[in-house]
């Protein structure tokens, strides 16, 4: 199985803040990867797939970027709502297989 | 709009199984894919399998081939995820969740909102 890395586990972080995630793949696999954000007691909403491209209605603060093994999102000026766990999920080999997950905190 | 309404929680005991079901509505049904992704409490995700809605070919994670069983009623527009063999770290909330694509699993475009199975004694 392909091991999703996400760093840190725990963000923290103001309004305003520009901030990354990274996410490390124990196999190489190009541009197969999607981003998540959750919020407590929620479903998941996709942000980003193909690892740069960004999912309709998602709004552009959010970025995605990498390939190979390393991969990034960038959120560039935190919102209030942006506070919540986000999540990198592979889609190159069966099974697919997530991230552990970054929480980003209100510092 | 589009729309994955799930059934509702569940307590079962050990040993037991459980099914959870998931209706679309919004689109057409066979154009996407739907998979099924599971999350206990305070952990990751965790992808089960996953349906082609059309022909209803599946494909499932490894740790859960022999107790999960995923299939689809197309003119109901549904989807079905049966787990047997409960045991107390298969409490969790179940997700369905749909594709972007029709015939193969990439990842998850639109997701239901949960359904809680607590497995205890």
């Amino acid at each position: 199985d392909i091991q999703m890395t996400q760093s840190p586990s725990t963000l923290s972080a103001s309004v305003g803040d520009r901030v990354t995630i990274t996410c490390r793949a124990s196999q190489s696999f190009s541009d197969w990867l999607a981003w998540y954000q959750q919020k407590p007691g929620k479903a998941p909403k996709l942000l980003i797939y193909k690892a740069s491209t960004l999912q309709s209605g998602v709004p552009s603060r959010f970025s995605g970027s990498g390939s190979g093994t390393e991969f990034t999102l960038t959120i560039s000026s935190l919102q209030p709502d942006d506070f919540a766990t986000y999540y990198c999920q592979q889609y190159y080999r069966s099974p697919l297989t997530f991230g552990q997950g970054t929480e980003v905190e209100i510092k | 709009q589009v729309q994955l309404l799930q059934s509702g929680a569940e307590v079962k005991k050990p040993g037991a199984s459980v099914n959870v079901s998931c209706e679309a509505s919004g689109y057409t049904f066979i154009n996407y894919g739907l998979h099924w992704v599971r999350q206990a409490p305070g952990q990751s995700l965790e992808w089960m399998g996953w349906i082609n809605t059309d022909n209803g070919k599946t494909k499932y994670s490894q740790k859960f081939q022999g107790r999960v069983t995923i299939t689809r009623d197309a003119s109901a527009r549904k989807s079905y995820m049966a787990l047997s063999s409960l045991r107390s770290e298969d409490t969790a909330v179940y997700y369905c969740a749909r594709d972007f694509s029709p015939g193969f699993y990439y990842y998850m475009e639109v997701w239901g909102e949960g359904t809680t199975v607590i497995v205890s004694s």
